[in-house]
């Protein structure tokens, strides 16, 4: 089981909000930065969010990020089908000297 | 354009070992710090480990690959290497190298991926 604990799975309907949470300690996600990451099945992993809230060029601004203690969320609005995809959370831990993975949350577009 | 293509992945016997390369251009290779994360069948990602730029004495390593997992980067030849020895079942997985943009953000910060190379091990 992962350290930074996310939801298994998550749905809206096309268009539709939905967030996702990532939830740590002290040591990582209270200590450190957090970025988000999008998985499709046979690709590889794409960048959305870092440094907690920022976008790499190219994000569109219906993905963001926030933390708040040892907590970190990802939003994602106008809610597109080929939004569909696992999402990872991401940080390291200053006790372990380890980067640190969510579980992953797969997101289901209706 | 930024590219990163690893190799090195196959089949292996329980205890055997496999060297995994990662050939990367497009940027300056020795301004980044690299990592190695890898995906087994049907479970999330892991990060396996990490090397700085230009302080190749700074690496981290998850406790799962620990003290059977090298972690290496020859900035000449902009080359990121993973040598992996005592090889389990559960280290079957696809590996991804990745690039940590610490000039532009505080790592973990991986804005580029590999495709990834899958690592069977089995008997």
């Amino acid at each position: 089981q992962s350290v930074l604990t996310q939801p298994p799975s998550v749905s809206a309907a096309p268009g539709q909000k939905v967030t996702i949470s990532c939830s740590g300690s002290s040591s990582n996600i209270g200590d450190n930065y957090v970025s988000w990451y999008q998985h499709l099945p046979g690709t590889a992993p794409k960048l959305l969010i870092y440094d907690n809230n920022k976008r790499p060029s190219g994000i569109p601004d219906r993905f963001s990020g926030s933390k708040s203690g040892t907590s970190a969320t990802l939003g994602i609005t106008g809610l597109q089908t080929g939004d569909e995809a696992d999402y990872y959370c991401g940080t390291w831990d200053s006790s372990l000297s380890a980067g640190l993975f969510g579980g992953g949350t797969k997101l289901t577009v209706l | 354009d930024v590219q990163l293509v690893e190799s090195g992945g196959g089949l292996v016997q329980p205890g055997g070992s496999l060297r995994l390369s990662c050939a990367a251009s497009g940027f300056t290779f020795s301004r980044y710090s690299m990592n190695w994360v890898r995906q087994a069948p049907g479970k999330g990602l892991e990060w396996v480990s990490y090397i700085h730029g230009s302080s190749r004495s700074t690496i981290y390593y998850a406790d799962s690959v620990k003290g059977r997992f090298t972690i290496s980067r020859d900035n000449a030849r902009n080359s990121l290497y993973l040598q992996m020895n005592s090889l389990r079942a559960e280290d079957t997985a696809i590996y991804y190298c990745a690039r940590d943009n610490i000039l532009t953000g505080y790592s973990p910060n991986f804005d580029y991926w590999g495709q990834g190379t899958l690592v069977t091990v089995s008997s």
